[in-house]
């Protein structure tokens, strides 16, 4: 089974703290995903990144950075946290190629308050 | 550019009804993928399904049915004989197929209540 942590399920920070959010999986995948979910907007994509040291700005990159120093790994940086960024971020990844098994796998995310 | 519509905000039905969510998309790509997700309570998305877009054979997979009809643009989804279990936010989502793009659209999802 594809397995994919985050590192808290839950997380309060204060305005201007910096913030990491970790995601690992298990299946090596190339392709891992941050989304931002906030109700009645859905699920917004902020960063992708398809292979080690590589990354693309998704639709709202605004206000965060990522890094991805193994292929593993992929985190997710609020420089500076705000009060609205507070949301449920949720992370995927997904394999290569476009056969049966380019699905996106989730992890059950991190709802983060910012006070 | 991509677009997927899920126009229902929130359905409500008493268990044992058939409750069926609309997805309807835009896409200028002739072949993509579809795909619906099922979040329950305890926020991690689920796959359930993904289906190409040359395959518009109708899927059934216990109590769950999907209905893709090109022609329309929409990838429907029905429960039967919903159970309170089956209370969720689903999302449908679309991928292009070629192109080399593998960032799915998703749409803003349906909330489903169960009541029993």
């Amino acid at each position: 089974d594809v397995k994919v942590t985050q590192s808290s399920r839950y997380l309060v920070k204060r305005t201007g703290e910096k913030v990491f959010l970790e995601c690992v999986q298990d299946m090596d995948h190339e392709n891992m995903f941050w989304y931002r979910q906030d109700p009645g907007l859905g699920l917004r994509l902020i960063y992708f990144s398809y292979d080690v040291k590589m990354k693309e700005k998704g639709d709202i990159p605004e206000g965060y950075s990522v890094s991805r120093e193994k292929k593993e790994r992929f985190s997710l940086i609020l420089e500076s946290a705000s009060t609205n960024q507070t949301s449920m971020y949720l992370c995927a990844s997904s394999p290569n190629g476009q056969g049966v098994t380019d699905t996106q796998y989730f992890g059950p995310g991190t709802r983060l308050t910012v006070l | 550019a991509q677009k997927v519509t899920q126009a229902q905000t929130e359905i409500s039905v008493v268990e044992k009804e058939d409750v069926t969510l609309d997805c309807v998309y835009e896409t200028r790509d002739t072949t993509y993928y579809l795909f619906w997700y099922k979040q329950p309570p305890s926020g991690e998305l689920v796959f359930l399904i993904r289906r190409n877009s040359f395959d518009e054979q109708n899927e059934i997979s216990g109590r769950y049915s999907w209905n893709f009809q090109k022609s329309t643009s929409s990838f429907n989804f029905t429960i039967t004989a919903s159970q309170v279990v089956d209370s969720a936010v689903y999302f449908c989502a679309l991928r292009p197929a070629s192109g080399g793009s593998y960032i799915p659209t998703f749409g803003r999802g349906t909330s489903l209540i169960v009541h029993p």
